[in-house]
């Protein structure tokens, strides 16, 4: 079985523009986590998609959204970026929504901002 | 609220010793415990889960992880170091206030020394 997949693996961005980043989970999981690893705040929740819906939110601004499409395809979305926003974006995908589900991570983009 | 304590930012072992690093949680509720490694520029890979049962768990890699409710731990440890073993370590911590949200600890990078 393929894993979770993430594209693009790095960007580079300025200040100011937005950015999309995709997930592809592993065929059958409906699940699809967003986390931010940097090195002083280490991995950060941003939100979690089911069947389409976002079941839970971080404790992030607006700038950051996200969406899951029926294919459960999910991509997350940084609009007027800052440098504090340069991290590791790493996506999780599960079978479901119980807390039990072991999640599994794709290898992140590395988004920098210039 | 959920959260996890990971005791040491920087663990070194010379090969053949013994790996342990520490986790403490908090919950109001039963957790579900998780140990996740990162090696350099990839994603994070589950190692090892407690969700009831069995109190000592094993996982990959020759490790294995211990939860002990009064001590609210859950610590993992592996008898002999290899050198492949050097990676960054998160314990995670889901419980079913939390849904599919699961929340890490800082992560600590464990270095081991031929």
């Amino acid at each position: 079985k393929a894993g979770v997949t993430q594209t693009p693996r790095y960007l580079i961005k300025t200040r100011g523009q937005q950015v999309t980043l995709s997930c592809s989970p592993i065929s059958g999981h409906r699940s699809v986590s967003w986390y931010q690893q940097t090195p002083g705040q280490g991995l950060q929740f941003l939100f979690e998609y089911f069947s389409e819906t976002q079941r839970n939110k971080g404790n992030f601004p607006g700038r950051f959204s996200g969406r899951q499409f029926s294919n459960s395809r999910s991509e997350m979305n940084v609009s007027t970026l800052e440098l504090g926003d340069s991290a590791l974006y790493l996506c999780a995908s599960s079978l479901g929504v119980s807390s039990y589900n072991e999640q599994f991570f794709g290898p992140g983009t590395r988004l920098t901002v210039l | 609220a959920q959260s996890v304590t990971q005791l040491g930012s920087h663990v070194s072992v010379s090969e053949g010793a013994l790996v342990l690093l520490r986790c403490n949680y908090s919950s109001s509720v039963p957790p579900y415990l998780f140990w996740y490694v990162q090696y350099p520029n990839q994603g994070l890979q589950l190692l090892l889960k407690y969700t009831t049962g069995a109190t000592l768990v094993k996982g990959i890699n020759g490790f294995e992880a211990e939860f002990k409710k009064s001590e609210t731990s859950f610590h993992l440890t592996k008898p002999s170091a290899h050198m492949s073993d050097a990676a960054e370590y998160f314990c995670a911590v889901s419980d079913s206030n939390t849904g599919n949200q699961f929340y890490f600890g800082t992560g600590t990078s464990l270095t081991v020394i031929p």
